[in-house]
């Protein structure tokens, strides 16, 4: 699976959009891009994932650029629950066995 | 539908003993792993399962074991405890069927594991 490049640490105001970036450059045709993320210490809680397509769910959007080589994680209202550590993934939706990490972002919602 | 349970949350050993986390999922999810956290560093797979009988090793297995003997239960055993192994450990599962399985993983909440 490929590897994933994401800033280690990020701040954003209360009520603004969080946009949250990801450098995929490696990946294949057939790896999915999920985005997870991890509150305190609790485990970590799958948010969306995508091929090719924009995605959007009633937690966030997702921005794949046209030649897939990075993505962008929108919170369109960040409250101050959405501070956590989000991870950027690229694998085989159903064969890959391998979920990499990484260390991800951690995003703090300022007041 | 409980989800993905892992016992004990808390535990404390000695360099050298031996013990067993355990983790049970109720989803009929084909699917199972385990991942370590240290401080301030993401989660690395220690073993994962296809199925019941099929165990394979991640990134970091030595000093680990797991069986498969059942779909539900995973368990994950350490056999001669090191302060390395001082971390928070995490149980995942998944569907693991084709149509039924989207790639999303399952957490369970933890087991936070101290060896002095």
């Amino acid at each position: 699976d490929a590897k994933t490049t994401q800033p280690p640490s990020m701040d954003c105001a209360e009520g603004r959009a969080a946009n949250l970036p990801c450098n995929h450059s490696t990946i294949s045709g057939n790896e999915y891009v999920y985005w997870y993320r991890q509150i305190h210490s609790q485990g970590p809680q799958y948010i969306i994932h995508g091929l090719k397509n924009n995605e959007t769910n009633e937690m966030a959007s997702l921005i794949i650029t046209e030649d897939r080589k990075s993505s962008t994680l929108i919170l369109p209202h960040a409250t101050l629950r959405d501070t956590a550590v989000y991870y950027c993934i690229v694998r085989v939706a159903t064969t890959g066995n391998q979920f990499y990490f990484g260390t991800g972002t951690s995003l703090t919602v300022i007041p | 539908n409980a989800g993905v349970t892992q016992t004990p949350k808390f535990q404390v050993l000695k360099t050298g003993q031996s013990m067993t986390l355990q983790c049970a999922q109720d989803m009929n999810h084909e699917y199972m792993s385990w991942y370590r956290q240290d401080p301030g560093m993401g989660l690395r797979l220690i073993h994962y399962s296809v199925g019941a009988g099929i165990t394979d090793q991640g990134e970091v297995p030595n000093g680990y074991n797991v069986s498969r003997s059942t779909t539900e239960d995973f368990p994950l055993r350490l056999l001669s405890a090191a302060p390395s192994q001082t971390s928070v450990y995490f149980c995942a599962s998944r569907p693991g069927r084709q149509g039924l399985d989207t790639g999303e993983l399952f957490f369970g909440e933890g087991s936070r594991l101290t060896v002095l």
